[in-house]
């Protein structure tokens, strides 16, 4: 596609309710990055991968926390029992190397009541 | 510490002028280096990129980069009111490859 696609882009979670967030990236990209912000803050690094391999989750904050990239292409990333803390934009970006230029998609809000 | 640490702003700055933004970063390995604007509700949208020390143009923008330092910076020349935005530096740490971003710097020109 042309741009790293993200769905939903809203998604409102009872607390405890598990959640799903899709990402497609940009054709060819090998790199894939997951990004958590808060409000007036910028993106909080969750994980990586490259390929189908998740080569760092260091910044996954709990174990309520999964992503995966099965086929190296589109990446889900899982929240399960979600908790009000959890309520922020998930973003999602890609790029073409190690190193080089990553390209965000729309982001999905997420809000747990 | 904060791996890559910005004044938070916000930053005002006159239609016409220049607006300077700042960012240190603490890992001496980092490799690349990238400035992103950030529109309220938005997702941030890459400005700029740079891999070595010195500057590097394009269009109103100049990035400059001192790896001695630590330090890395955004120039917009003729700012307008249109770049009013939250601007992100971001840092891949050559070691980890992840990218690590600031807290952002929010600038509003005005008119």
């Amino acid at each position: 596609g042309a741009g790293v696609s993200q769905s939903p882009r809203y998604k409102v979670a009872k607390r405890g309710q598990d959640v799903a967030l899709r990402c497609d990236p940009i054709s060819g990209h090998v790199s894939l990055f997951w990004y958590q912000q808060a409000l007036g803050q910028g993106p909080e690094f969750l994980t990586y991968f490259q390929n189908e391999a998740q080569l760092d989750k260091s910044g996954l904050p709990s174990d309520r926390f999964f992503a995966e990239r099965p086929e190296g292409s589109v990446s889900t990333l899982k929240i399960q029992r979600t908790q009000q803390e959890d309520s922020a934009v998930y973003l999602c970006a890609s790029s073409l190397a190690l190193g080089g230029e990553a390209f965000f998609g729309q982001g999905t809000r997420l809000t747990v009541v | 510490q904060k791996e890559v640490e910005q004044n938070s702003g916000p930053l005002s700055v006159p239609e016409g002028a220049i607006a300077s933004l700042n960012c240190t970063y603490s890992d001496r390995v980092s490799q690349s280096f990238f400035w992103y604007r950030q529109y309220s509700g938005k997702s941030p949208e890459l400005i700029m990129s740079i891999y070595s020390n010195g500057d590097k143009e394009d269009g109103r923008f100049t990035a400059q980069l001192n790896k001695a330092s630590q330090y890395v910076s955004l120039l917009i020349r003729d700012s307008q009111p249109s770049d009013s935005a939250t601007y992100l530096c971001a840092v891949s740490y050559s070691s980890a490859s992840k990218i690590i971003f600031g807290s952002g710097t929010r600038l509003s020109i005005r008119p």
